[in-house]
């Protein structure tokens, strides 16, 4: 069974970078896309981005300016990167993997656990 | 971006009842519709994808139809573990979008 866990900082301060890691364990991070999403009160769900394996991403145009995220096969990781973060960007954030289905993207089948990210001086 | 909208938001049932829960996208998004529930503190799990296929795992009592812009989650008969919040999302364009949820109590 995969199994995928956030980790990083809970609490950064406003205009500085947003950091986290997954980890992916149980299964191997090749032939799948690795996903960051967001939920809060105000916005809901949000898609912020994925990974490929190959280390191919594609991010959400709202976020596309701030946000990176990158591969680590070696280690079975991926990670986020969000600049310039305010308030707006306190979130749980959640890593998913998308169920690869045929011909069919961006149904997520694998969480994590969700981390809390709260920007606040 | 395709907005999806959920109605009711909230919803009172009981166990053993059926229950049907709408979403309506704002554009023709074809069958590429997908519902999650989500209990408190967890992630949400994958319930149905394409609008009507149920992942391994999930039980036969959820279905789900539609195309195009109406789309509908039914559970045929509820249990004690569905009382949740569920949510629909498509996947038809980038960025994919998700309703603003529906909450189910007791």
């Amino acid at each position: 069974q995969v199994q995928l866990q956030e980790s990083g900082p809970g609490l950064v301060k406003p205009s500085e970078t947003l950091s986290l890691t997954c980890t992916v364990s149980g299964g191997s991070i090749s032939f799948y896309s690795w996903n960051w999403l967001r939920q809060s009160p105000g916005k809901g769900l949000e898609w912020i981005g994925y990974t490929y394996y190959t280390g191919n991403t594609n991010y959400n145009p709202s976020l596309k300016s701030r946000v990176t995220i990158s591969v680590d096969t070696s280690e079975n990781q991926f990670s986020l990167r969000l600049t310039s973060v305010t308030t707006a960007d306190t979130a749980v954030y959640f890593c998913a993997r998308d169920a690869g289905y045929s011909d069919y993207d961006y149904a997520f089948d694998f969480w994590g656990q969700g981390t809390v990210v709260t920007v606040s001086s | 971006d395709f907005q999806m909208t959920q109605s009711p938001s909230s919803l009172s049932a009981s166990v053993g009842d059926r229950v049907t829960i709408t979403c309506r996208a704002s554009r023709n998004i074809d069958t590429y519709l997908n519902w999650y529930q989500q209990k408190p503190g967890k992630a949400p799990k994958l319930l149905i994808y394409a609008a009507s296929s149920l992942p391994s795992g999930v039980p036969s009592r959820f279905s789900g139809s539609g195309s195009g812009t109406l789309f509908t989650l039914t559970i045929s008969s509820l249990q004690l573990e569905d009382f949740a919040t569920y949510f629909c999302q498509q996947s038809y364009s980038v960025p994919p979008t998700f309703g603003g949820g529906t909450k189910m109590e007791i």
